[in-house]
């Protein structure tokens, strides 16, 4: 079974600070998605990597960074935290290999910003 | 654009009843289909998935057939139980127009089941 897993489940930083996200993945995928979840608005893309070091913007990145130094890691970073940021965070990987494979979700960090 | 609409939740129902989520899509080329499930608290779980038309995707009880002639992916299943209660997304991946795997997801449907 893919394991996809993100380094907190809830966390709790102030305004101004950088945040980091870790999410980590054991499938050796390819592919790995960054997204937000807010009530009423679903699931926005905010950056994804295909592959080391290659990253593209979402639909929605102003605000946020990506590192993908390893294959198996892919951070999301906020630069300078604002409270419109609080929100569900989901990172997900995903296989290059074939057209249908399907993204595979960790359980998401729960951000808050004060 | 590419889209997937989703029928407006919440949905509830009791256990035993019968479940549709209805689900259509807009696409260019052949996309692949999929529906995910959220229970509280947790990430999006791959629940079934379909790659070509008239393709049947089931797990747990649930299934959903790709209608081409339609552009639909309703989900169905016959008898909900309590743990069933969760919010579904439909989505989508074209590799004609999206890279990289992206999908477009669907709004969500919540499900609540009453005993």
């Amino acid at each position: 079974d893919v394991k996809v897993t993100q380094s907190s489940r809830y966390l709790v930083k102030r305004t101004g600070e950088k945040v980091f996200l870790e999410c980590v993945q054991d499938m050796d995928h390819e592919n790995m998605f960054w997204y937000r979840q807010d009530p009423g608005l679903g699931l926005r893309l905010i950056y994804f990597s295909y592959d080391v070091k290659m990253k593209e913007k979402g639909d929605i990145p102003e605000g946020y960074s990506v590192s993908r130094e390893k294959k198996e890691r892919f951070s999301l970073i906020l630069e300078s935290a604002s409270t419109n940021q609080t929100s569900m965070y989901l990172c997900a990987s995903r296989s290059g290999e074939t057209r249908s494979q399907p993204q595979h979700f960790g359980d998401g960090t729960r951000l808050s910003i004060l | 654009g590419n889209s997937v609409t989703q029928m407006e939740g919440p949905v509830t129902l009791s256990e035993e009843a019968f479940l549709t989520i209805n689900c259509t899509y807009t696409a260019t080329g052949y996309p692949s289909l999929f529906w995910y499930v959220q229970y509280p608290g947790e990430g999006l779980q791959l629940l079934l998935k379909a790659t070509k038309a008239d393709d049947k995707g089931s797990n747990k009880g649930f299934e959903a057939t790709y209608r081409k002639e339609t552009t639909s992916f309703h989900l169905e299943k016959g008898s909900v139980q309590v743990s069933d209660s969760a919010v579904y997304f439909c989505a989508s991946f074209s590799p004609a127009t999206d890279s990289w795997g992206k999908l477009q997801f669907g709004a969500g449907t919540q499900v609540v089941v009453t005993p």
